[in-house]
């Protein structure tokens, strides 16, 4: 069973289209996350919620609108995607601060 | 923000010798480190963490090693394999928030 799940594993899009990323977890942890990992494979955090509250919003374009349906599932939608967007995104998901666990990500390619 | 960095970004390794992985952090604050093992086209998978209490955790053929004096954190994996081949990320706790800071990433390629 996956534990940390994302749709699509692949995107390749417009530049100036809109898109959105789901994120699932079926841990039962309260605590999902974002992150954006470059071509030099660094990983920085975008967003993190807690029971569906909005708890960490790093220094992210307002383009980039995270949405937590249920502590199961964060969705990441972005409007008017950008060149620069192109990276692979990461959903985790952990327990309060313990182990985070991440999906197998998600190739955003805008052309 | 946070720094954590890794000393060196590819390391090369025979196959059956053993492997180090340096990091070092900057938060002296930061009480929870885990290292995480990313393979190709897949995301990060833990590895192995350590607590600021402690300064050395063994699993199985990795070990963790803190040095909270000079703010460095090291895997060793023992009798490395071809399998072990991928990017390996230290990643720190500052105790903060939820917030994970990641270093920069190691390559370890494993030579047959």
């Amino acid at each position: 069973d996956t534990a940390v799940s994302q749709t699509p594993k692949y995107l390749v899009t417009q530049m100036g289209n809109d898109k959105s990323i789901k994120c699932e977890q079926n841990l039962g942890h309260d605590t999902m996350y974002w992150y954006k990992q470059d071509s030099k494979k660094f990983l920085k955090i975008m967003f993190s919620y807690n029971n569906k509250e909005l708890i960490i919003n790093e220094t992210v374009p307002n383009r980039f609108s995270p949405k937590s349906p249920d502590k199961a599932h964060l969705n990441l939608h972005i409007n008017s995607l950008e060149l620069g967007d192109s990276a692979v995104y990461f959903c985790a998901s952990s327990r309060r601060t313990d182990t985070q666990y991440f999906g197998p990500g998600t190739r955003l390619t805008v052309l | 923000g946070e720094s954590v960095g890794l000393h060196l970004p590819t390391l090369s390794v025979q196959e059956g010798d053993n492997s180090i992985i340096n990091c070092a952090y900057s938060n002296s604050a930061s009480d929870y480190f885990i290292w995480y093992k990313q393979e190709s086209g897949k995301g990060p998978q833990f590895i192995i963490d350590i607590r600021s209490n402690m300064d050395k955790r063994q699993g199985q053929r990795v070990t963790v090693l803190l040095n909270k004096t000079v703010k460095h954190l090291s895997l060793q994996i023992a009798a490395t394999q071809p399998g072990d081949s991928a990017v390996y990320f230290c990643a720190e706790n500052p105790r903060t928030g939820n917030q994970f800071y990641f270093g920069t990433g190691t390559s370890l390629t494993v030579i047959p």
